[in-house]
């Protein structure tokens, strides 16, 4: 049960955007279309923003998009601004067998 | 919206057991499967159990399956962690989580956490 793949750390400007890679196999990211992601701020719970890999959460601003490609999911963030800097954790359904698999995540400054 | 809250951490020794509770308020707790995940200091996110609504199913991770088990007392609004067998490396934030589970139509995605309760195994 290895984890998903993901960048330790991304980094941009106010205004910019950045993607956040997560890769996983067949068996997971590649084999099903239940990916998500999470932003999580130090100290604080984890924060659904995009599920079903394009479909943002209630209230997560347009700025954030989600895509697939084979066994690649990515999140990407437009017009980044200074409340954007989390960690970012991609998360994929893996089957039966492992069922759910979490990204290592990502630091975004 | 469910609201959930964590309790039954605290600090044991290798070996030791343990039992984590999580109380649901604000939502139709009965009709949601339920999840478990860690995260230890520091590090990322890691999947530990998740149960279907009723109790009747549950998955676990490899690192935990025959140490851990999970439960629900679903007239109480509670999910329950029993650990067993304790080791350093358990040593985590647990959070109680809605959902995560692959119903027979849809995904139901891990949409609410509770804050987390914190376990530390140290001799």
């Amino acid at each position: 049960q290895s984890a998903l793949t993901q960048p330790r750390s991304v980094s941009g400007s106010p205004g910019q955007s950045v993607t956040i890679s997560c890769t996983g196999s067949g068996s997971d990211v590649g084999g099903y279309k239940y990916v998500s992601w999470f932003q999580q701020y130090p100290g604080k719970a984890p924060r659904l923003l995009i599920s079903d890999v394009t479909r943002r959460s209630s209230g997560v601003p347009d700025r954030f998009s989600g895509a697939k490609s084979g066994n690649t999911a990515s999140l990407t963030i437009s017009g980044l601004q200074a409340e954007d800097e989390a960690e970012y954790f991609c998360c994929s359904y893996a089957g039966p067998n492992t069922y759910v698999l979490f990204g290592a995540g990502t630091k975004l400054t | 919206e469910v609201q959930l809250v964590e309790s039954g951490g605290g600090l044991v020794q290798p070996g030791d057991s343990l039992r984590l509770s999580c109380v649901a308020s604000g939502g139709a707790f009965g009709s949601n499967a339920m999840s478990w995940v860690r995260q230890a200091p520091g590090k990322g996110l890691e999947w530990v159990s998740a149960i279907s609504h009723n109790g009747a199913a549950t998955y676990y991770a490899d690192s935990v399956k025959g140490r851990f088990t999970t439960s629900r007392d679903n007239s109480n609004n509670n999910l329950f962690l029993q650990m067993n067998s304790l080791r350093a490396e358990d040593t985590a934030t647990y959070y109680c989580v809605n959902g995560g589970w692959l119903g027979i139509f849809y995904y139901y995605y891990m949409d609410v956490w509770g804050e987390g309760t914190t376990v530390t195994v140290s001799s």
